[in-house]
C-alpha cells in the first residue's frame, strides 16, 4: 500500500498567518492526491484534490500542487482564520481504490 | 449535497456489553468502508464492502467485530464484546465504483467510549 508523511504538529498560528502543511508519499503508481479536514467532534470532510500531475486543487483559500518529481502534496493557505482550526489529513488514493491517511496535522488558530 | 448518515453520534457502554453502529451511504454509492480512529491519529481502514460483499477485512478483529450489509445499501458494525481499549470514533464512508475523481465521503462519525 502506500505511505504518507505528514509534517508533525500541532501547529499553532495567530490569525492571518501563512499556513504550510508538508505532505510526501511513496506509491508504487501515480494516484489522486486529497486533502481532508476534520473539524472537532466531527468526520472527515473533502477540502481539495488533485488527480494528475502538476494540478492543482483549491478550496476555501487553500491550495495544493501533485508534485510528480518529488512525490509530494503540500497544503498551504495565505491568511489562516480561526475558524480553520482543524485536523487536516493528507490522502493518497491507489490504483486499487485504497484512500491512505497520514497521521494528521493538528492546527490551532489564535485571534 | 447528499450525506453519509451515521447514528448514534454518541455510544457509551460497559465492557463486555455488546454495541451496534448503523451506517446509511450516499444512494449509489457501490461501495463503503468502515475505520476506526483512535484519538490523535489517523482512520484505519476495518473493512470495505463492494455492494454486499466483503472485499477487505483483513484489519478486522474478526473475534469480537462483525460487519454487514445485506441488501448492498446500509450497513451495520457490531462489536461483542466490547474492550477498553475499543474507545474511538468509528467512521462510515460511501464511494461510487471509481473513487479516483472525488474520493471517499465520510459521515460524521459515532464516537465509541467503553467504561
Amino acid at each position: 500500500g502506500d505511505s504518507v508523511t505528514q509534517m508533525e504538529g500541532p501547529v499553532t498560528l495567530s490569525e492571518e498567518a501563512f499556513l504550510t502543511i508538508n505532505c510526501t508519499y511513496t506509491a508504487t503508481g501515480y494516484p489522486s492526491l486529497f486533502w481532508y479536514v476534520q473539524y472537532p467532534g466531527e468526520g472527515l470532510q473533502l477540502l481539495l484534490k488533485a488527480t494528475k500531475a502538476d494540478d492543482k486543487g483549491s478550496n476555501k483559500g487553500f491550495e495544493a500542487t501533485y508534485r510528480k518529481e518529488t512525490t509530494s502534496f503540500h497544503l498551504e493557505k495565505g491568511s489562516v482564520q480561526v475558524s480553520d482550526s482543524a485536523v487536516y489529513f493528507c490522502a493518497p488514493i491507489s490504483n486499487d481504490y485504497k484512500l491512505s491517511f497520514g497521521a494528521g496535522t493538528t492546527v490551532t488558530v489564535r485571534a | 449535497e447528499a450525506e453519509v448518515a451515521q447514528s448514534p453520534r454518541y455510544k457509551i457502554t460497559e465492557k463486555s456489553q455488546a454495541v451496534a453502529f448503523w451506517c446509511d451511504p450516499i444512494s449509489g454509492h457501490a461501495t463503503l468502508y468502515w475505520y476506526r480512529q483512535i484519538l490523535g491519529q489517523g482512520p484505519e481502514l476495518l473493512v470495505q464492502f463492494q455492494d454486499e460483499s466483503v472485499v477487505d477485512d483483513s484489519q478486522l478483529p474478526k473475534d469480537r467485530f462483525s460487519a454487514e450489509r445485506l441488501k448492498g445499501v446500509d450497513s451495520t458494525l457490531k462489536i461483542q464484546p466490547a474492550e477498553l481499549g475499543d474507545s474511538a470514533m468509528y467512521l462510515c464512508a460511501s464511494s461510487p465504483t471509481s473513487p479516483l475523481n472525488d474520493g471517499y465521503t465520510f459521515g460524521s462519525g459515532t464516537r465509541l467510549t467503553v467504561v
